[in-house]
């Protein structure tokens, strides 16, 4: 089983609401990964969590705070946003953070800020 | 620096025709290869994967080979069909975790 599951599927808020995004993965996995897709454009990674602990940030904007908080379970916490913001936000996990690890996506978010 | 660079789409063709989507790729050391497809309204699949030169991955129907000559992992199927019809996505594995997207290509299927 390759399934990540990411929820909710859609969410819209305005800009001065506070949300948060799940994502859960029962591979045994150690290794996650939030990324953000524009319309007809690649995913772009924000962030890896390696062992639970964030390993890198690739400069992501401070209203977009990551957690993890068990090695199954990766959140991305939501404030503040703008509406450049609206994208999908994808979840990923693979086995370790490395060279050769398949990294599994998640359905995503679409999320939509007002 | 590390880059993935894919032909243009959209790529249109008819059912049962061959298809062929180029990837060619820059980068230091020996990465691994991916090809995902996305269908619409969903998230990334993994297609395929090559982990070092020569290898050849391959997943229904479709297949590429990591040619490190060429820097190239080209995609291929011998006979697309209309549920073929997404955007494909070839994408290098960076040590570090991080994976580089080319900008993807959508394939169109007639029937």
């Amino acid at each position: 089983d390759t399934e990540v599951t990411q929820t909710p599927k859609h969410l819209v808020m305005g800009m001065t609401n506070k949300k948060s995004l799940k994502c859960e993965q029962h591979m045994g996995h150690r290794a996650m990964y939030w990324y953000k897709q524009k319309a007809k454009k690649p995913p772009e990674l924000m962030f890896v969590y390696s062992y639970e602990k964030l390993s890198i940030n690739e400069s992501v904007p401070s209203r977009f705070s990551p957690e993890c908080p068990n090695s199954s379970l990766l959140n991305l916490h939501l404030h503040a946003l703008q509406p450049e913001d609206s994208a999908l936000y994808l979840c990923a996990s693979s086995r370790l953070a490395g060279t050769t690890d398949t990294q599994y996506f998640g359905p995503g978010t679409r999320l939509t800020v007002l | 620096g590390n880059s993935v660079t894919q032909m243009e789409g959209p790529v249109t063709l008819s059912e049962e025709a061959f298809l062929t989507i180029n990837c060619t790729y820059t980068a230091t050391g020996y990465p691994s290869l991916f090809w995902y497809v996305q269908y619409p309204g969903e998230g990334l699949q993994l297609l395929l994967k090559a982990t070092k030169a020569d290898d050849k991955g391959s997943n229904k129907g479709f297949e590429a080979t990591y040619r490190k000559e060429t820097t190239s992992f080209h995609l291929e199927k011998g006979s697309v069909q209309v549920s073929d019809s997404a955007v494909y996505f070839c994408a290098l594995l960076r040590a570090t975790g991080k994976l580089i997207f080319g900008q993807g290509t959508t394939l169109q299927v007639k029937p």
